[in-house]
């Protein structure tokens, strides 16, 4: 039990361009996921709190015009990075909740 | 605010020896502890927590832990390494007041490298 899965897997679009990554909880409902960022060979940055039903939380330092989250069902919340930028090629990794969180595999975006 | 500290970065072991990864915290009230691993492009894998009772706590693939409150440590340990752990292992807290939600604070990670 307790599954995540994120769609794509990996993703390669060009500047300029949005890109939306997908976090589905398959086996639990999930009023909280959250989304994170990670560098290469560096720690899990927490982006926001994903609230089914309401606004999501952002971490000081992420721009919400930019990273938009939306939690549409209890096992669904979407991350779309608007008007993508080289820099903001790295690995995305969400996480649902069920008293604990649970992961998923991961999307790598890559900006051209 | 809480913190999470993995003070190396990569440990080295031969196959077979013992494993330790270390990790220090801090939180203002109770912890709940995590260990978490991470292969190359994947998300994280639930290793094992510690929430409340034993110190000891044992978890998935033949690891444990052990919490020690009087040094804040919750050091990842594993009797005997195989080449298959190589990976990227994460200590991570949450603080267990209602306000802090469901937020975990991630260590830096450490690398972990067994060789044959």
């Amino acid at each position: 039990g307790a599954v995540v899965s994120q769609h794509p897997s990996w993703v390669i679009c060009k500047s300029g361009t949005s890109v939306k990554i997908e976090c589905r909880s398959l086996d639990f409902q999930a009023t909280t996921m959250f989304w994170y960022r990670q560098f290469p060979k560096q720690s899990l940055m927490l982006m926001a709190t994903s609230n089914e039903g309401s606004k999501a939380t952002y971490e000081q330092g992420v721009e919400k015009d930019k990273f938009l989250i939306n939690h549409a069902s209890l096992t669904l919340s979407t991350l779309t990075v608007t008007s993508a930028h080289p820099e903001d090629s790295s690995f995305y990794i969400c996480s649902a909740v069920e008293h604990e969180q649970y992961f998923g595999p991961g999307t790598r975006l890559t900006v051209t | 605010a809480q913190s999470v500290a993995q003070p190396e970065d990569q440990v080295n072991v031969a196959e077979g020896n013992p494993l330790t990864v270390k990790c220090t915290y801090s939180v203002s009230g109770n912890p709940y502890l995590f260990w978490y691993v991470q292969y190359p492009n994947r998300g994280l894998q639930f290793l094992l927590k510690y929430i409340t009772g034993d110190n000891l706590v044992k978890g998935s693939y033949g690891f444990e832990a052990e919490f020690n409150k009087s040094q804040t440590s919750f050091h990842l340990k594993k009797p005997s390494a195989l080449v298959s752990d190589s990976a990227l292992y994460f200590c991570a807290v949450r603080e267990t007041i209602k306000a802090a939600g469901n937020k975990l604070t991630f260590g830096g990670g450490t690398r972990v490298l067994v060789k044959p």
